[in-house]
């Protein structure tokens, strides 16, 4: 069965500090991966995504996720929070075996200490 | 271009009530999906609708159902409302399939009393 995992449920980083957001997923087919962010109250917001080809992938506000596939891992990086990162992020798994949905981990809250 | 709009942004209905929630995708998308948003069971797929056609389910009662018009407008419907449908209800469209990405609408806050 497909899942998503991400361990942690709370991080917590000071402004400027670097941050690695973990995923771990399992899926049968070829994964394609994804990582949104939600401010409360909010809608998800898509940072990256990754379908093939280079591993390493830069999205939007200045973080980058990297696909290791022997590891089925998709951990998302930061290498300077800012206060204004402090939301809940979401690790996505869709795919080629054609069902048309994400399946979505459980989130990690992030705050962000001045 | 514009978001993907959901209305209303906020509803309070009573138990036993039915609720219809809206979708207006992307223009040119024609995939919408639709997610509940509980504290409790997070993000779980409710449907997937494309041209008008149910493509995807997830596993939810059928008391919840849904549709796809021409225009590619969705809306979702819940009959016979428990206090546990209360949720976030978010609807996301894409161009195609899931290799193209969500957009992910500002949802629809429902309280059931």
């Amino acid at each position: 069965a497909q899942s998503v995992t991400q361990p942690d449920i709370h991080i917590t980083v000071s402004e400027g500090a670097s941050l690695e957001l973990r995923c771990n997923y399992s899926y049968g087919a070829t994964p394609y991966l994804f990582w949104y962010v939600q401010s409360p109250g909010q809608g998800l917001q898509l940072l990256l995504k990754y379908f093939s080809g280079d591993t390493l992938v830069q999205g939007i506000k200045g973080f980058e996720a990297e696909f290791k596939r022997s590891q089925s891992s998709f951990n998302l990086r930061k290498p300077s929070v800012h206060w204004s990162d402090a939301a809940e992020y979401f690790c996505a798994v869709g795919g080629s075996g054609g069902y048309n949905k994400l399946i979505f981990g459980a989130g990690t809250r992030l705050a962000v200490h001045p | 271009k514009a978001g993907v709009t959901q209305t209303p942004r906020y509803l309070i209905k009573t138990r036993g009530q039915q609720v219809t929630l809206s979708c207006s995708p992307i223009s040119g998308h024609r995939s919408v999906s639709w997610y509940q948003q509980t504290p409790g069971q997070g993000l779980q797929f409710l449907f997937e609708y494309f041209s008008e056609t149910q493509r995807n389910k997830g596993n939810f009662p059928g008391r919840f159902s849904g549709r796809q018009f021409s225009n590619s407008r969705s809306e979702m419907n819940v009959s016979t409302l428990e206090l546990g449908d209360s949720a976030l209800y978010l609807c996301a469209s894409s161009l195609l399939r899931d290799r193209d990405g969500y957009t992910f609408g500002s949802g629809t806050r429902l309280t059931v009393v």
